[in-house]
């Protein structure tokens, strides 16, 4: 049982440049989220979908789009890389309704833009 | 608009001590749910425990309690015991019962446990 997999684990970047994160899970969560981690600022939400063929914007969306064409899937992309989004990129998951469940995260993404 | 804060960025415990890592939290929902997350240094993020704002009793799982005081809007964590490999990076984290499950996280406190 894989539970979250996060597709790369590391990249590198040059500004301008784009890519795509994908996220991938079998554990048939309805809920997805993309978050950011930075020094001394904790976890932040990017943007988050839930359920197939939706998704809304979290805390810091600018620069980002994301797309939950499959259930099992939730991938995040950047257009044109910028430097500030050096970052590690967690996905989670979790239930609708269950909310004594915590998320469930992949084991992350180090982004680094030059 | 929810808001966590850990106040502590840096510990240091003797092994085997009890540690209590401090999370006040603010909101205004009436139903949330409160969850502790420990991040080792090979980044990954394991949960620990969960507090609901309804429930009667503090959450605790093994070495791990909550020490959930509602009215202070504070929600620490206590190791006790503490062990090498409880070395970490720790996460307290709020989720509001109509917020789409979204978790609201603070700083992090870095937990280092001494030999």
């Amino acid at each position: 049982n894989a539970g979250v997999t996060q597709t790369p684990k590391f990249r590198v970047l040059k500004t301008g440049q784009s890519m795509t994160l994908l996220c991938a899970q079998d554990m048939n969560h309805e809920y997805m989220y993309w978050y950011r981690q930075d020094p001394g600022m904790g976890l932040r939400l990017i943007h988050y979908s839930v359920g197939e063929g939706t998704t809304a914007k979290g805390e810091v969306p600018d620069g980002y789009n994301v797309s939950r064409l499959k259930k099992q899937n939730f991938l995040l992309g950047l257009e044109s890389a910028a430097p500030s989004q050096t970052s590690v990129y967690f996905c989670a998951t979790g239930w609708a309704s269950d909310s004594n469940q915590p998320q469930h995260f992949g084991d992350g993404t180090r982004l680094s833009i030059l | 608009a929810q808001k966590i804060t850990q106040t502590q960025p840096g510990m240091f415990v003797q092994e085997k001590e009890a540690v209590t890592l401090d999370c006040t939290y603010d909101t205004s929902d009436p139903s949330y749910g409160l969850f502790w997350y420990k991040q080792p240094s090979s980044g990954e993020m394991i949960f620990l425990i969960y507090q609901g704002s309804y429930d009667q009793q503090n959450a605790t799982e093994g070495r791990y309690s909550l020490n959930f005081q509602k009215a202070r809007k504070s929600a620490n964590l206590v190791i006790s015991a503490s062990q090498l490999g409880d070395s970490a990076m720790y996460f307290c984290a709020m989720r509001s019962i109509f917020g789409n499950e979204k978790l609201t996280f603070g700083t992090g406190t870095r937990l280092t446990i001494i030999p």
